[in-house]
């Protein structure tokens, strides 16, 4: 898998949208960007991913750029539950695909009441 | 559904002693994994299954060794702990290359 660079930490408000960003410029066509956070002595848990396009669900949303060479992972309303640290992931999807994930060091997320 | 569960929570050990941690999942996942998160790092993986009966070797996989005998079930084992061993161990499972669910971890002490 394609390494991803991620700051080290970062902070923010409760109640304020924030945004992670990622940036992987050696990704390959067939790279998917998968986001999973792990809470304070919890296993990791997944967020979101995509492919080219723009991805929402009811956790978070997903930008990625035109060129593919970094996104981000917005928390529309950030609350004292989300932090955590956060994993942005490269995976490819090849043949049966069912590798496992490479972990970086990630983001850690602290939020302020 | 339980998830993922992982048996035991915590273990000490001794050097030299042996173990064998035990992975379940009730979701009928074909693909199951056993990761170790050493402080301050990501996740590194160990080996990993994609079904009954089939296991590869992941990043890290000397002085472990797995099975899965059973779908439902993927088994870690330490023939002779190491101090180097200490860390937090967490299993996964997956049905699609999308997503992964993890469990609680088993924390892992080597004296």
């Amino acid at each position: 898998d394609a390494k991803t660079t991620q700051p080290n930490s970062m902070e923010s408000n409760e109640e304020e949208p924030v945004h992670l960003p990622c940036n992987h410029s050696t990704i390959s066509g067939t790279d998917y960007i998968h986001w999973y956070r792990q809470l304070p002595s919890q296993g990791p848990e997944y967020v979101i991913h995509g492919l080219t396009s723009n991805v929402n669900n009811r956790m978070a949303s997903l930008a990625i750029a035109e060129d593919r060479k970094s996104s981000t992972l917005i928390l529309h309303r950030a609350t004292l539950r989300d932090a955590a640290v956060y994993y942005c992931i490269l995976r490819v999807y090849s043949g049966g695909g069912a590798d496992g994930l490479t972990f970086g060091k990630g983001t850690h997320l602290i939020i302020q009441p | 559904n339980a998830g993922v569960t992982q048996t035991p929570k915590f273990r000490v050990l001794k050097t030299g002693q042996s173990m064998t941690l035990l992975c379940a999942q009730d979701m009928n996942h074909e693909y199951m994994y056993w990761y170790r998160q050493d402080p301050g790092m990501g996740l590194r993986l160990i080996h990993y299954s994609v079904g009954e009966g089939t296991t590869a070797k992941g990043e890290v996989p000397d002085g472990y060794n797995v099975s899965r005998l059973k779908k439902q079930n993927f088994l870690l084992g330490l023939e002779s702990a190491a101090p180097s061993q200490t860390s937090v161990y967490f299993c996964a499972s997956s049905q699609t290359v999308a997503e992964q669910f993890f469990g609680p971890g088993t924390r892992l002490t080597v004296l």
